[in-house]
């Protein structure tokens, strides 16, 4: 299958700073890429769709302003955690679509601890 | 009602027995059918995909999908403890690959 890498895999930072997490498609071109958010024994939740050159589209509950999504090109998707707190510590995913064949392959995620 | 339901679990079963995951969904213009597995502290890995009814196989795992019954469900032969993980029912309505995951079935393959 395609490969996705997101970079870095575990992070930890201090609260009030910000973290920028990156996902990139090694193999093909992705116009569409996603970003999940998974907490402990839960399953894994869709933050925004992130378009090629446009805005990404937030989810209902996601402050658009917290969490800033920038995907400049077809091979790459960045996610910054903006002003963390404790409460945002999670496992990020994100994701990206192989138009052919048609499936969403997940990069190998993102720990980040807020402390 | 939840959008994609699952039993969580856990389900344990011994080496060489038949692992059968269960997913619902409540969308009835869902189109797509997914099933992952991931791995503790890892993340999910497709599996297998279905789009239409009946069964699918590919080597030790089948995927079922009716439609009708909104129900779509993964079998697992000959069991084998590197099975052991949680395994995520995933549904797509459109060709945008937005997914909607379901809890996901924590599965154990006792040696």
């Amino acid at each position: 299958g395609a490969v996705v890498s997101q970079h870095p895999s575990r992070v930890i930072c201090k609260s009030g700073t910000s973290v920028k997490i990156e996902c990139r498609s090694l193999d093909f071109q992705a116009t569409t890429m996603f970003w999940y958010r998974q907490f402990p024994k839960q399953s894994l939740m869709l933050m925004a769709t992130s378009n090629e050159g446009s805005k990404a589209t937030y989810e209902q509950g996601v402050e658009k302003d917290k969490f800033l999504i920038n995907h400049a090109s077809l091979t790459l998707s960045t996610l910054t955690v903006t002003s963390a707190h404790p409460e945002d510590s999670s496992f990020y995913i994100c994701s990206a679509r192989d138009p052919l064949p048609v499936e969403a392959f997940f990069g190998q995620g993102t720990r980040l601890t807020v402390v | 009602q939840k959008e994609v339901e699952q039993n969580s679990g856990p389900l344990s079963v011994p080496e060489g027995a038949i692992a059968s995951l269960n997913c619902t969904y409540s969308d009835r213009g869902s189109q797509s059918f997914f099933w992952y597995r991931q791995y503790s502290g890892k993340s999910p890995e497709l599996i297998m995909s279905i789009y239409s009814n009946g069964d699918k196989e590919d080597g030790r795992f089948t995927a079922q999908l009716n439609k009708a019954s909104q129900y779509v469900s993964l079998l697992i032969r000959d069991s084998q403890p590197s099975d052991s993980a949680t395994y995520l029912c995933a549904v797509n309505r459109g060709s945008n690959y937005k997914l909607t995951f379901g809890k996901g079935t924590l599965l154990t393959v006792n040696p």
